[in-house]
């Protein structure tokens, strides 16, 4: 029973390098989320999903894209990765009004 | 004011003391309420529900007061294993996407 899994769980990248972060779910749960972590920021919503080929801003969405092609993935993109992107990164899934899974982090570094 | 509004902390209390936190909301249409609970550079958990009645997990007790605007989290018999950041969830009304408040940080001594 996996829940959310998170790929990869640390990366190092260079200013201006691009990646994507993968997320996973296996509970069929229509909506998912991507947040990122700061010290002293609490989480912040990144983009999130509420279903199959549909997603929405949040938050915090500048210099990220995101993708659900699949019911059970959620991607978030970085085109051209910036130093102020460096931050753990959380994915979480959940059925509308009831409480969200999270995966267990990407921490990503931009040098 | 922010949607929702937490006492960053810390609380440092000692071993077996009780302890509680508030969380305040804007939003008088929410519906749904959570705490959430982080350990450091771990995932938030779920740690309880908040209902209307209130709802209590063993040590922990959580409250809603709707008139107020905020939640309420005690716990008893505090454990050093209760250290950690407390995270409310508050939906606001008519969404479900939810807004997470900023922790507040507990630190059990013994």
């Amino acid at each position: 029973n996996a829940g959310v899994t998170q790929t990869p769980k640390f990366r190092v990248l260079k200013t201006g390098q691009s990646m994507t972060l993968l997320c996973a779910q296996d509970m069929n749960h229509e909506y998912m989320y991507w947040y990122r972590q700061d010290p002293g920021m609490g989480l912040r919503l990144i983009h999130y999903s509420v279903g199959e080929g549909t997603t929405a801003k949040g938050e915090v969405p500048d210099g990220y894209n995101v993708s659900r092609l699949k019911k059970q993935n959620f991607l978030l993109g970085l085109e051209s990765a910036a130093p102020s992107q460096t931050s753990v990164y959380f994915c979480a899934s959940s059925y509308s009004s009831q409480p969200q899974h999270f995966g267990d982090g990407t921490r990503l570094s931009i040098l | 004011r922010k949607e929702v509004e937490q006492d960053p902390g810390p609380f440092n209390v000692p071993e077996g003391a009780t302890v509680a936190f508030n969380c305040t909301y804007s939003n008088s249409a929410s519906q749904s309420f959570f705490w959430y609970r982080q350990d450091c550079r771990k995932e938030p958990k779920l740690l309880m529900s908040v209902y209307s009645s209130g709802n209590e997990d063993g040590r922990f007790t959580a409250q809603l007061n709707r008139a107020s605007q905020y939640i309420s989290l005690l716990i008893r018999d505090s454990k050093l294993s209760d250290s950690a950041t407390y995270l409310c969830v508050v939906p606001p009304g008519g969404s479900y996407i939810p807004t997470f408040g900023r922790g507040t940080s507990l630190i059990v001594h013994p």
